[in-house]
């Protein structure tokens, strides 16, 4: 099973909508984090941000923000008001204090496509 | 500029050449990591060092050899690769820095492979 899914393979908005990627995790541990990576067509994966699992709280930045929930095990990450800029593939991420956190799980990612 | 530099970042081969990728971290990190992502696949952890020492070999084959002559170094080897490991193929590192825990992964732009 896998331990993080993204089950949006694909979306396409239009410039200055919202949108929401979905992420799903799976974990034993009760001490881990999650991180959120972008990466354009470049190839470099960006970092975005990083949650612990003690820290529920959500988080904003600038158009960014995203949302953590322990009970749904999930960790959404809203664009809002996308632009061209935001097309890019977009990875969720895990790792455990089971394996010391050196191992990371990715999600198989979700490509945002933004139409002018 | 994340800090890990990669070169080549283009590499054409033969089946039967013999070549090596190269991956620097300039963030002072002590885990170093090779991930292959092909085409419409999801990151493949292939090997994990941690302080020199592998930690994770995730049932490479053996036609990719890598070295970590110290923490801020990690190669590739490959020899005698087949077409279907064309991919691009991405190094990070994390760890501590200055003394204190950095719980991300940080990625280097990625070396695109081609084996014909």
């Amino acid at each position: 099973a896998q331990k993080v899914t993204q089950a949006q393979t694909e979306i396409s908005v239009v410039e200055k909508e919202d949108v929401t990627l979905d992420c799903v995790y799976e974990t034993r541990d009760t001490t881990y984090y999650l991180f959120w990576y972008k990466q354009p067509p470049s190839g470099e994966l960006v970092f975005l941000i990083r949650r612990n699992s003690f820290d529920e709280q959500n988080e904003i930045s600038g158009r960014y923000s995203w949302n953590f929930q322990k009970s749904t095990s999930s960790f959404n990450f809203t664009i809002t008001a996308s632009q061209v800029v935001d097309s890019a593939v977009y990875f969720c991420a895990l790792s455990e204090a089971e394996n010391n956190f050196n191992k990371f799980y990715f999600g198989s990612g979700t490509k945002l496509n933004v139409k002018p | 500029e994340t800090g890990v530099t990669q070169t080549p970042r283009h590499l054409v081969m033969g089946m039967t050449n013999k070549k090596s990728l190269k991956c620097e971290q300039h963030l002072g990190h002590n885990a170093m990591y090779w991930y292959k992502q092909s085409a419409k696949k999801p990151l493949e952890l292939m090997f994990v060092y941690n302080f020199k020492e592998q930690t994770e070999n995730n049932s490479v084959p053996s036609r990719f050899s890598p070295e970590c002559p110290n923490s801020s170094h990690l190669f590739l080897h490959l020899h005698t690769l087949q077409p279907e490991d064309s991919a691009l193929y991405l190094c990070a590192s994390r760890g501590t820095s200055g003394g204190a825990m950095v719980w991300e992964q940080y990625f280097g732009p990625g070396t695109r492979l081609t084996v014909t």
